[in-house]
Parts: structure tokens; sequence; C-alpha cells
């Protein structure tokens, strides 16, 4: 099976940054994805990592070590829109090939003025 | 940009009745999947579809759900008998393949069972 851990809840003031850790257990690891999803709606791509390092799309930047079972998103200059739910989610190929996605509980950020 | 479209965005139907929750994928995509999220709770992973057959189910996709792609563009997931705990958010999710794509996600339909 798999296991993802992610915090709950996470507050931060606008215009700064934060940092949402997750750690996961899975055999089979084939990519790690973060979505946002603001409340009542989709959960919308944001980035994801298959090899080890740091890929940055604009404010937003995630992190993996495939040897620690851990990744972050990085969000800088915070603005009030990025008030939502980041969900981490982890691909993991079995037997069939699939291309499942495991999604952690979810971290929800608010951000303050 | 291209999107995923669902419909109905909100379903309400009777415990015991069979419901269809559709959906458009992104017209270059390939694979097809149905999440769930009951309310305040994680999204759960609940089928995939690959060259108009299943590829992998979860243990929630019991004899009561089925999948169809009855044409080029939509891809349905039907219920047979609703009980009030399928009550939930369903999202469809579309990639464009297995290795190195992010999958889509639609807006979802509402399900709400009585």
């Amino acid at each position: 099976g798999q296991n993802i851990d992610q915090p709950t809840e996470m507050t931060a003031t606008e215009g700064a940054i934060v940092q949402i850790n997750c750690t996961y257990q899975t055999s089979g690891f084939n990519g790690l994805f973060w979505y946002q999803q603001h409340a009542g709606e989709a959960p919308t791509f944001l980035s994801y990592n298959v090899l080890d390092g740091l890929e940055e799309k604009g404010r937003f930047s995630s992190f993996l070590s495939r040897s620690k079972g851990y990744s972050y998103l990085l969000l800088k200059e915070l603005q009030m829109k990025d008030s939502a739910s980041y969900l981490c989610a982890v691909r993991a190929r079995n037997n069939n090939a699939g291309n499942m996605l495991t999604f952690g509980g979810g971290t929800r950020l608010m951000v303050k003025p | 940009e291209p999107e995923v479209t669902q419909t109905p965005s909100h379903q309400v139907t009777q415990m015991g009745q069979e419901v269809i929750l559709r959906c458009v994928p992104i017209s270059n995509h390939l694979y097809f999947y149905w999440y769930r999220q009951i309310l305040g709770q994680k999204v759960e992973f609940l089928v995939s579809f690959y060259n108009n057959e299943i590829s992998e189910k979860s243990e929630i996709f019991d004899d009561q759900f089925s999948v169809e792609r009855p044409d080029g563009s939509n891809f349905t997931l039907k219920i047979r008998s609703t009980k009030l705990e399928d009550s939930a958010m369903y999202f469809c999710a579309s990639s464009e393949e297995v290795v190195g794509g992010p999958q889509h996600f639609g807006d979802g339909t509402r399900l709400s069972i009585l």
C-alpha cells in the first residue's frame, strides 16, 4: 500500500514564502504531483517531480528526494488567492503499468493580510 | 486552454436508482480516470481506462460501478443501484500519456443520494 503524510493546516502572511512538506511510502514510485484545490472546486495541477531535485514554475516550486520519500511545495510572494488546500499525490507503477494517483489528505493554507 | 468537462454539475438521486455521470476528456488525451471525494475527505481513485478497457481499479469500484466510452469523445461512469454512501464529488481526469504526463481534472459532479 501507500502512505502519504502532509500537515493538515498552515497559516502564512501575504507576501511571504511558505513550504508545504509531504512524506510518502510507496513501492514502484513513478512521480509525485502537487495540486491546488479551492473549497468546492476541482484539483488544479501545479507541479510534478519524477527525478530528484527542484522544479520551478513561476511562484511555485516543488522539490523531490526519492531516497528520503520526501517532497515539498514552495510558494513565494503569497497572495490572498493562494488560500486553498494543497494536495500531494503519488503515482506508482503496478503490474498493469497503471497510472493511478494516491492523494494525501491535503494541507489547508490560510494566507492572512 | 483545453479542459475536461463534466455533466451534470449536480445530480440528486433516490437511493437504489441508477445514475450516469458524463465526462468529455481533453481531445488528444488517451488515459481517462474517475476519482471521488467525499465531503471533507481525501480524493480517492476509482478507475483508470485506456484503449477501451479498464487498466486499473480500486476496491471502491465494485460490481455496482461501470465505465464506458460510448463514442469518440464521451467517458461515462455508471452506478447501478446507488447507496447513501455514494454521495460525493466525482471527478473525471485525463492525461496524455502514462509516463510524465499530469492528470487534468474536470470541475466534478456533486452526487447527492437521498
